[in-house]
């Protein structure tokens, strides 16, 4: 099964701009590619979702290029409240019908 | 108000019980969602139910089963407890009937260990 990969962990300093790869190469042509982050002892929570090109919401950027294998999430400014588990989900194609994966998940570390 | 909740938060059992976890949304929506993640944070999907559809994962062992009395509710039972069933269990819901197409808000979680 193909499968959705990102990078485990990440770190960045406050103030800057922290960009998340989400590899996907058998994404289903229908599907869109959504974003969730996820606190400790929570449940994930809506980031971003997109199609193709780029996507913008007050949080974050969304771009994914033209052949669609890969999506980035992008955080502008990342601050302390921003250190979190971040994770793609994405629908994959197969001959067995479609599949929905979350990403491994990437955990952003924001140093002071 | 809670959006999605779930109960119990906690759950200990010992091996080869049955057990259920329960799910309750006031969102209105149509979709709802179970999810298992597991001690290394994998978020794996398990089902996703609407009213005229139940989309099972596949490598879900047929000890769990999703059962809705209605709308607002989708319960998790599982049958025949394992260590390996010890993780995080979220149920989530959507808008819609399209699974995953929407946004999805998701319950504080349950833990459950089995000994």
């Amino acid at each position: 099964l193909a499968k959705t990969t990102q990078p485990i962990s990440m770190d960045s300093y406050e103030g800057q701009e922290v960009n998340i790869t989400c590899s996907h190469n058998n994404i289903a042509t229908n599907d869109y590619i959504t974003w969730y982050q996820q606190f400790p002892s929570q449940g994930p929570r809506f980031i971003i979702q997109g199609y193709k090109t780029k996507v913008t919401n007050e949080v974050a950027s969304l771009f994914i290029p033209a052949d669609r294998k890969s999506s980035t999430l992008s955080l502008p400014r990342v601050s302390l409240s921003d250190t979190a588990v971040y994770y793609c989900l994405v629908g994959d194609s197969s001959d067995t019908g479609n599949q929905f994966y979350f990403g491994t998940g990437t955990s952003l570390t924001v140093i002071p | 108000d809670t959006a999605v909740s779930q109960t119990p938060k906690y759950l200990v059992t010992q091996m080869g019980n049955d057990k259920s976890i329960k799910c309750e949304q006031n969102l209105g929506h149509d979709t709802m969602y179970w999810y298992k993640q597991d001690s290394k944070k994998f978020l794996k999907i398990m089902f996703s139910y609407n009213n005229k559809e139940l989309i099972i994962n596949e490598t879900v062992p047929n000890r769990f089963s999703p059962k809705s009395p209605d709308k607002a509710h989708l319960n998790l039972h599982i049958n025949s407890l394992e260590l390996g069933d010890s993780a995080v269990y979220f149920c989530a819901s959507s808008q819609g009937t399209a699974p995953f197409y929407n946004e999805q808000f998701f319950g504080p979680g349950t833990r459950l260990t089995v000994l």
